[in-house]
């Protein structure tokens, strides 16, 4: 079994300024992360995903994420939110190999403010 | 040219009812979800396809029943409606089944029973 903790429910942050939404995962298996974004009215669109090879992954806009496998964490950042990052951020994990669900987290609302 | 698409985007209705939400991806994925989301975001897996067989069928009430005519569609119908069931719905898909696979959502259909 696992389990994805998101302990902010809601992050307010000035337009410009960094930003990092916490997620905390534990799994009995090795794992894949992944965040995924939903803007308002719409669906969840995939961020970013770390399923192996270096920790440090990124996304087209500019977030990145760290898989730290001691901390049992993948923390969102952003060095300078824009008011279009302003959305909802679920943080999901699934054991790796063969076919097993992905489990999401409760999500983080991102309020970017002008 | 919506990706994955579902109708209707919102379903009020009485306890007792029937009702089915439609779902419908022109991505050429061979596996499909529906996905419960409750009042505090939580996202649920309920039900997974690939290729028109059922993959997975989490603890959901039997009054749920998935049906997949093709690997395109997977329509979620729902008898007797209780108040418990009021969520947003989504409907997903990726390429094929495995916990790396990208997963592309339907923009959710918000059931209101009443």
């Amino acid at each position: 079994a696992q389990s994805v903790t998101q302990l902010d429910s809601q992050v307010p942050v000035f337009e410009e300024a960094p930003v990092e939404l916490r997620c905390n995962y534990s799994s009995s298996v090795s794992v894949y992360l992944f965040w995924y974004v939903q803007y308002p009215n719409q669906g969840l669109q995939l961020l970013l995903k770390y399923l192996s090879g270096s920790t440090l992954v990124e996304s087209i806009n500019g977030f990145e994420a760290e898989f730290n496998k001691s901390q049992t964490s993948f923390h969102l950042r952003k060095p300078s939110v824009h008011i279009s990052d302003t959305a909802e951020y679920f943080c999901a994990v699934s054991g790796s190999g063969g076919y097993q669900k992905v489990t999401f987290g409760t999500g983080t609302k991102l309020q970017v403010i002008p | 040219d919506t990706a994955v698409s579902q109708t209707p985007k919102y379903l009020v209705t009485q306890m007792g009812n029937d009702k089915s939400i439609k779902c419908e991806q022109n991505l050429g994925h061979d596996t499909m979800y529906w996905y419960k989301q409750d009042s505090k975001k939580f996202l649920k897996i309920m039900f997974s396809y690939n290729n028109k067989e059922l993959i997975i069928n989490e603890t959901v009430p039997n009054r749920f029943s998935p049906k997949s005519p093709d690997k395109a569609h997977l329509n979620l119908h729902i008898n007797s409606l209780e108040l418990g069931d009021s969520a947003v719905y989504f409907c997903a898909s990726s390429l094929y089944q495995g916990p790396e696979a990208e997963a592309f959502f339907g923009q959710g259909t918000r059931l209101t029973v009443v």
